[in-house]
């Protein structure tokens, strides 16, 4: 069974909207952490956002927002105000407790912000 | 901060050598580097787990004595594809975690990615 699922092969916005990117994962931890990463067509990897699982309050870092449903065991990513440089790959990835810090990844989703 | 740095960026070698590929931590101390691999249009793979002074710990189904790891310092990892095939072709990245200090620990930070072409 997949640890992280994004059922979003593709999703399109239009600039100025908010999207919504879902995650879903499976783990039988109490500790974990789960993160989103932004890979442009670059190549880099660059880190977005993290919610530890015993994070009362969801994560917010600028533009961005995790909506965190411990009981659904859902981690969507929110892009507010999305921009054309926000078209990339985005992976959401979950560090297990006890894994050594390892991250397993989704198979992420491509958003392309049209104007 | 939190910058990782990766060299090179490409690389094109023949069938048979062996190309090492470096991950720096730039403005932080590493206590742990992952090497990941990643195919065109996939996700990211983790290949193996690398901790300052000890072994590297290798993901199932890596070959250790094709992609051989060092990490000789807190800043500093290596991986060495050795007699490179055209199947090894691919983005390897390598990522850090922090050691300590004002950073997060539990987040890894990635370096730009090496482009691998095995002709």
């Amino acid at each position: 069974a997949q640890k992280i699922t994004q059922t979003q092969p593709g999703m399109f916005v239009q600039e100025k909207e908010a999207v919504t990117l879902d995650c879903t994962y499976d783990t039988s931890d109490q500790s974990y952490g789960l993160f989103w990463y932004k890979q442009p067509s670059s190549g880099e990897m660059i880190f977005l956002i993290y919610q530890g699982s015993y994070d009362e309050q969801n994560a917010t870092e600028g533009r961005y927002s995790l909506n965190f449903q411990k009981a659904r065991k859902s981690a969507n990513l929110v892009i507010s105000a999305s921009q054309l440089g926000d078209s990339a790959m985005y992976f959401c990835a979950m560090r297990e407790g006890g894994s050594n810090y390892k991250l397993t990844f989704g198979k992420g989703t491509l958003l392309t912000v049209n104007p | 901060g939190a910058v990782v740095s990766q060299h090179p960026s490409w690389v094109i070698c023949k069938s048979g050598t062996s190309v090492k590929i470096e991950c720096r931590s730039l403005d932080f101390q590493a206590t742990t580097m992952f090497w990941y691999r990643q195919f065109p249009k996939q996700s990211l793979m983790l290949m193996a787990t690398s901790n300052e002074g000890s072994k590297a710990t290798y993901e199932q189904g890596v070959e250790k004595d094709k992609f051989l790891i060092n990490h000789a310092s807190l800043t500093l990892s290596t991986l060495t594809v050795t007699s490179a095939h055209p199947e090894d072709s691919s983005f390897y990245i390598c990522s850090a975690r922090v050691a300590g200090g004002p950073l997060p620990t539990d987040t890894q930070y990635f370096g730009p990615g090496t482009r691998l072409t095995v002709l």
